[in-house]
């Protein structure tokens, strides 16, 4: 079966330190991969998601990069976090182009103080 | 631009109170719908999801939900709610690759 793995669970960080979150899925192969980050009353935003290795589409401008260095690892980034980066990020997968669901890692709640 | 709207942003029930949680999509076209629910510290999970035929789908403890084309609505709903229904309630839409999410609602029920 297929799990998702994403770590850290928590993260506290100061500002202008660098950031990397990771994300792995297995069980599967060519996922669809996803960050989104969760704000209270806002739902879920997503921030990038890849179809493929080394292809990476960004929805919102922001302070973060993402990077998919192998067909199941998704990584998030940042080289400098500012406080407005606290949140709650959430990885997930996804195979295909319809028909199927969004599967979701634990999240990872990042504080920047 | 894809975009899905929820109507309430906190909703509060007794137990055994029935529930209908309003949702609206923008897309015409083609989509796969889905309801997936935030229990308090826990992951989110899917209660349901709908990509064709029958509109009333049926998900997980009891929920179920309407697919109204003409009216680009989903609402989830649950003949009678419980205490251990108290989470946080997303709909979601998907075009292609992408999972558009509404912004979430807030359900507390009272034991």
């Amino acid at each position: 079966s297929q799990t998702i793995h994403q770590w850290p669970a928590t993260l506290v960080q100061p500002v202008g330190s660098p950031l990397s979150l990771e994300c792995t899925v297995e069980g599967t192969s060519n996922p669809n991969l996803y960050w989104y980050r969760q704000a209270a009353g806002r739902g879920l935003q997503l921030l990038f998601y890849s179809v493929g290795i080394g292809q990476i589409s960004s929805e919102v401008p922001q302070n973060l990069s993402a990077s998919r260095p192998q067909d199941r690892q998704f990584i998030l980034s940042s080289k400098k976090l500012l406080l407005s980066d606290s949140g709650f990020y959430l990885c997930a997968w996804s195979v295909g182009t319809t028909n199927t669901e969004a599967f979701f890692g634990q999240g990872t709640r990042l504080t920047v103080v | 631009a894809q975009s899905v709207s929820q109507h309430n942003h906190h909703v509060i029930l007794s137990e055994a109170a029935s529930l209908e949680l309003g949702c609206n999509y923008s897309y015409g076209g083609t989509v796969n719908l889905f309801w997936y629910v935030q229990y308090p510290g826990q992951h989110l999970q899917l209660l349901l999801k709908y990509f064709s035929g029958d509109p009333l789908v049926k998900g997980i403890k009891g929920f179920e939900a309407e697919f109204i084309k003409s009216k680009f609505s989903f609402n989830l709903r649950k003949p009678s709610v419980q205490w251990s229904d108290t989470a946080e309630y997303f709909c979601a839409s998907r075009r292609g690759q992408n999972f558009v999410f509404g912004p979430g609602t807030r359900l507390s029920v009272l034991p």
